[in-house]
């Protein structure tokens, strides 16, 4: 079967960096992106891996090592508008979403 | 402003009781998806359309239907709710399977 993993929930500092990390089994790979969903609110992109290695979009990087099925989202300078739910989802073979259920990031002061 | 929109909203319904959840977006889209959202399970796709008249089963699509006759326009139809289809929906578009998706304000139904 397929598979996206991500821890469910983690916390961090106003200020202080996180990685929330995402592993996937699935058949076939076509990219992997990052959405970010507020409480009560529709996901909203925040990057997109084909390649290894790592995209850097002002505080946000995205990781991504093919080879071992691995991904993380690093977010730095934490502000406490990014307490939000962080949504790994897999492109398989046939170019479908796979998603994972949500990492949900909360920001103390 | 380019957006996906839904309506409604919110809804409260009845076992049984026909429903149709509107989508429509204004990019010129062809790739346009139905999501349902329950806690612990994360996004589920309902179904989805590359075009026009094309549509295709998600993982999750029993008890709904949808239709394509416009590209704008992707309804979502529940011919016979059921409780265990209270869930948050969303609806998507995008220009291709691989591009970001752009996401509807969701729609929150229980059915009682």
């Amino acid at each position: 079967g397929q598979n996206i993993d991500q821890p469910t929930e983690m916390t961090a500092t106003e200020g202080a960096i996180v990685q929330i990390n995402c592993t996937y089994q699935t058949s076939g790979f076509n990219g992997l992106f990052w959405y970010q969903q507020h409480a009560g609110e529709a996901p909203t992109f925040l990057s997109y891996n084909v390649l290894d290695g790592l995209e850097e979009k002002g505080r946000f990087s995205s990781f991504l090592s093919r080879s071992k099925g691995y991904s993380y989202l690093l977010l730095k300078e934490l502000q406490m508008k990014d307490s939000a739910s962080y949504l790994c989802a897999v492109l398989d073979s046939n170019y479908q979403l796979i998603w994972g259920a949500g990492t949900k990031l909360i920001i103390k002061p | 402003e380019a957006q996906v929109t839904q309506n409604p909203r919110y809804l409260i319904t009845v076992t049984g009781k026909k429903l149709t959840v509107t989508c429509s977006q204004n990019m010129n889209h062809e790739y346009m998806s139905w999501y349902r959202q329950d806690p612990g399970l994360g996004l589920r796709q309902i179904y989805y359309s590359m075009n026009v008249e094309v549509t295709d089963k998600g993982d999750v699509p029993e008890g709904y239907k949808v239709s394509r006759k416009e590209k704008r326009n992707f309804p979502l139809i529940l011919e016979s709710p059921s409780p265990n289809q209270t869930s948050l929906y969303f609806c998507a578009s995008t220009r291709k399977e691989y591009n970001e998706q752009f996401f509807g304000p969701g729609t929150r139904l229980t059915v009682l």
